[in-house]
């Protein structure tokens, strides 16, 4: 079955400094991966998807096959970057996708 | 607009009560979903459907029941309420190959 870890519950970083966001995917075949984001009061949203390969709002993220991962990862955080991250995993076309537990990302200034 | 609308926004049932909760979009999707949302669990899909007509169970399919008797609309009932179903419920719909669309949620407290 598959299965979407993401190791941290909280992660709380100055304005500034690099923020990362680790990952790690287990499924036998080729999955699509996808990062949800849900600022405060708001309802989630696609932040990425690996297919497309862009950066948005400055993240971006990786696939790495070979070590099952799909980090987020931001150069330089900003305060409106605070907010649930969710990483998820699509095993087939109908779109079940599978969520992580989330990561609550707290950036101070 | 709207997209995904869910009603209602909070909810408080005691136990062995029943509700359903409604979600309703406007894209025209074919797939939509209800997941629910607890605190360092992630979200859970509970039951799916992939058109008018269908349904299908997702991983935490018990002690609730769904319909999709119209294409704009997909329903989930809770036929008696247990406290275990204290959560937060998303409805999402989306269209083949592309993002999923959430709504904003319905708070539900089982006493």
């Amino acid at each position: 079955a598959q299965r979407v870890t993401q190791p941290e519950k909280l992660l709380s970083v100055f304005k500034g400094a690099p923020v990362e966001l680790k990952c790690n995917y287990s499924y036998s075949g080729s999955p699509e991966l996808f990062w949800y984001v849900q600022y405060s009061r708001q309802r989630l949203q696609l932040l990425l998807r690996h297919i497309s390969r862009e950066s948005i709002k400055g993240f971006t993220a990786d696939l790495n096959k070979g070590e099952t991962s799909f980090h987020l990862k931001k150069p330089f955080a900003q305060e409106e970057d605070s907010a649930m991250y969710y990483c998820a995993l699509s095993p087939d076309s109908w779109g079940k996708l599978q969520f992580g537990a989330g990561t609550q990302v707290v950036v101070t200034p | 607009n709207a997209g995904v609308t869910q009603t209602p926004k909070f909810r408080v049932l005691k136990t062995g009560q029943s509700m359903t909760l409604l979600c309703a979009q406007d894209m025209n999707h074919e797939y939509m979903y209800w997941y629910r949302q607890d605190p360092g669990m992630g979200l859970r899909l509970i039951h799916y459907s992939v058109g008018e007509g269908t349904t299908a169970k997702g991983e935490v399919p018990d002690g609730y029941n769904v319909s999709r008797l119209k294409k704009q609309n997909f329903l989930l009932g809770l036929e008696s309420a247990a406290p275990s179903q204290t959560s937060v419920y998303f409805c999402a719909s989306r269209q083949a190959n592309s993002p999923l669309h959430f709504g904003n949620g319905t708070r539900l407290t089982v006493t």
